[in-house]
């Protein structure tokens, strides 16, 4: 079975520009989230899609930071513009449905903002 | 709110010595528990879980026990081996607005030398 598919695997840009990312989950995993992991700390929540409805969102810094997953699929994540503090990686999850508890990550995207 | 506070690391072993790593969590209801792991270069992969008190989850030798009384999840294991290397999360489940939002830890790094 393939493994949730991220990319690109790594990013650097300049503030202030644009950044996106895209996320394939596992096929038929109806539950994806997206993730900031800065250095040194665990995952923090950005946003949780279930099919392509937003579940969770709470955390997102929705100035800057959008998500979307048209036809409950692939995910994209898009900073614009981005700051220093958004250096980070960023992982994509997805897990089967609702009740089933565990996630499976990607490799993540590592995004450094010069 | 839910959150999950894991032993600060680095934590530098022998091989063959034993292994524990601290968490304790807060949450409101009846929450599941995990442990991830991330080896150099690749995303977060679970380890173990545990979804209610008094569970023991266990995997390649790890363990961790669900205790409710101590609201804690220590990670056990008796031999570490030098492909025990990695970066180790606990993480919780049952928490935020949906009531199934993850809250992980700051990591702790383990490195085991021969």
């Amino acid at each position: 079975e393939a493994g949730v598919a991220q990319s690109p695997r790594y990013k650097i840009i300049e503030k202030r520009q644009s950044v996106a990312f895209w996320c394939n989950p596992i096929s038929g995993h109806a539950t994806l989230y997206w993730y900031q992991q800065i250095l040194g700390q665990g995952p923090k929540l950005l946003i949780q899609f279930q099919n392509n409805g937003v579940v969770d969102d709470s955390q997102l810094p929705k100035d800057r930071f959008s998500a979307e997953r048209l036809k409950g699929v692939d995910s994209t994540l898009k900073i614009q513009p981005a700051k220093l503090e958004d250096s980070a990686v960023y992982l994509c999850a997805s897990k089967p449905g609702r009740t089933t508890h565990e996630q499976f990550f990607g490799p993540g995207t590592r995004l450094t903002v010069l | 709110g839910d959150s999950v506070t894991q032993m600060e690391g680095p934590v530098t072993l022998s091989e063959e010595a034993f292994l524990t790593i601290n968490c304790t969590y807060t949450a409101t209801g009846y929450p599941s528990l995990f442990w991830y792991v991330q080896y150099p270069g690749e995303g977060l992969q679970l380890l173990l879980k545990a979804t209610k008190a008094d569970d023991k989850g266990s995997n390649k030798g790890f363990e961790a026990t669900y205790r409710k009384e101590t609201t804690s999840f220590h990670l056990e294991k008796g031999s570490v081996q030098v492909s025990d290397s990695a970066v180790y999360f606990c993480a919780l489940s049952g928490g935020g607005a949906t009531g199934n939002q993850f809250y992980f830890g700051t990591g702790t790094s383990l490195t085991v030398i021969p």
